[in-house]
């Protein structure tokens, strides 16, 4: 099983439309989570952290639900420039080291 | 001011050959990590340097794999006898703070290694 579990889609959706991805996690000690967006053929580049309180970000709202060990990602009236690969990531580590695990990420396209 | 380097951006190489990667992190970062991605797979770890402490080699595959970051600054990563297995793209990212707050990377933009 895959540390982190995200669905690859794709998602085809139309503009202005709401899509929510989900990612599911399986080390109970991960600390930190965030969402990361990589568009075709270049590197990734971090979108959000998210939290436990769930944050927003203009059409962007993140959660965080540990007792599940479930991240969610919603983007609202989506734009054309949204499409892209959506990865989910999870830190853990100690004070000293720790390391990033990246999902396999979730494509979306949206079409006018 | 400017980003995370990576050279070259593309290699092709024949099975059995050895390759050199190198990655030049933003300035003052003091981790480094080097992920390589395969066609339509997530990133996959492969080491990780923080500052003067000993790397943490778990990511990488096998022992034809090796990486160094000399002076706390640029890092090269080696990949020894090469197989057509390696082929992927290797990214590079680099992060300003250290340990538990070491989560906003910024990466490089790859080198894509073909192998023969």
């Amino acid at each position: 099983r895959k540390e982190v579990e995200q669905d690859p889609g794709p998602f085809n959706v139309p503009e202005g439309a709401t899509v929510a991805f989900n990612c599911t996690y399986s080390n109970s000690a991960s600390q930190s989570f965030f969402w990361y967006r990589q568009d075709c053929r270049k590197e990734p580049k971090l979108l959000m952290s998210v939290y436990s309180s769930g944050n927003e970000d203009g059409r962007f709202t993140a959660q965080l639900n540990r007792a599940s060990q479930y991240i969610s990602l919603l983007i609202r009236d989506s734009k054309l420039s949204d499409s892209a690969t959506y990865l989910c990531v999870v830190f853990h580590g100690s004070s000293n080291t720790g390391k990033l695990i990246f999902g396999q990420g979730t494509t979306l396209q949206v079409k006018p | 001011g400017a980003g995370v380097s990576q050279s070259p951006s593309n290699k092709v190489t024949e099975k059995g050959k050895d390759v050199e990667l190198r990655c030049d992190p933003i300035s003052g970062h003091t981790a480094l990590y080097w992920y390589r991605q395969s066609l339509g797979q997530g990133l996959e770890f492969l080491i990780y340097f923080q500052g003067n402490s000993a790397p943490d080699k778990s990511g990488l595959p096998s022992d034809r794999f090796s990486a160094e970051r000399t002076g706390g600054s640029v890092s090269t990563l080696t990949i020894q006898r090469t197989q057509q297995e390696d082929s992927a793209v290797y990214l590079c990212a680099s992060s300003p703070r250290s340990g538990g707050l070491a989560h906003e990377q910024y990466f490089g933009p790859g080198t894509r290694l073909t192998v023969t």
